[in-house]
């Protein structure tokens, strides 16, 4: 089975905190999202990778950094981080197919405090 | 851009009941089309999906047809049960191989 894996269910940060959330995929697949879910919003992308050392922004990168220095891992940085960033946020992978689906981690609630 | 629109929801049935959650899309191309759930403090899973016009995907007893002439794939199940409670999302992907999410639909199964 793919398993994409976040580090952190849960995390409380305070106002101007540096964040780290990160993503590890274990079926070496290309593509890699950092998603954030909010009441009423849906998921809204915020970064996606196709390759190491690429990336791309999404809809809502005002705020948000992303890395990913190899294949497996995808990072998601907030550099200063504010109250309106507390969310649900999401990873997911997929291979580099367009029929194919995208698999999620778990998930992890930040609160920014 | 490509985008996908579900159904309003809270949507609220009986056990047993019919469950029909839509889901129309916009895109310049042949997407693939995916319903996604979420169960309570979880990420999301897939549920079924289908990649070209007339495909039916199913799973669990849930069914979606690929429908090209009316941009949709409405999600259906004969007779829900309380443990299908969840969020219910709708996608779609193409070309730039990001998937494009609908808002999501709550459902609710009262015993």
């Amino acid at each position: 089975d793919v398993k994409v894996t976040q580090s952190s269910r849960y995390l409380v940060k305070r106002t101007g905190e540096k964040v780290f959330l990160e993503c590890v995929q274990d079926m070496d697949h290309e593509n890699m999202f950092w998603y954030r879910q909010d009441p009423g919003l849906g998921l809204r992308l915020i970064y996606f990778s196709y390759d190491v050392k690429m990336k791309e922004k999404g809809d809502i990168p005002e705020g948000y950094s992303v890395s990913r220095e190899k294949k497996e891992r995808f990072s998601l940085i907030l550099e200063s981080a504010s109250t309106n960033q507390t969310s649900m946020y999401l990873c997911a992978s997929r291979p580099g197919r367009v029929t194919t689906e995208a698999f999620f981690g778990q998930g992890t609630r930040l609160t920014v405090v | 851009g490509d985008s996908v629109t579900q159904m309003e929801g809270p949507v609220t049935l009986s056990e047993e009941a019919f469950l029909t959650i839509n889901c129309t899309y916009t895109a310049t191309g042949y997407p693939s089309l995916f319903w996604y759930v979420q169960y309570p403090g979880e990420g999301l899973q897939l549920l079924l999906k289908a990649t070209k016009a007339d495909d039916k995907g199913s799973n669990k007893g849930f069914e979606a047809t690929y429908r090209k002439e009316t941009t949709s794939f409405h999600l259906e199940k004969g007779s829900v049960q309380v443990s299908d409670s969840a969020v219910y999302f709708c996608a779609l992907i193409q070309g730039a191989q990001k998937l494009v999410f609908g808002q999501g639909t709550r459902l609710t199964i009262n015993p």
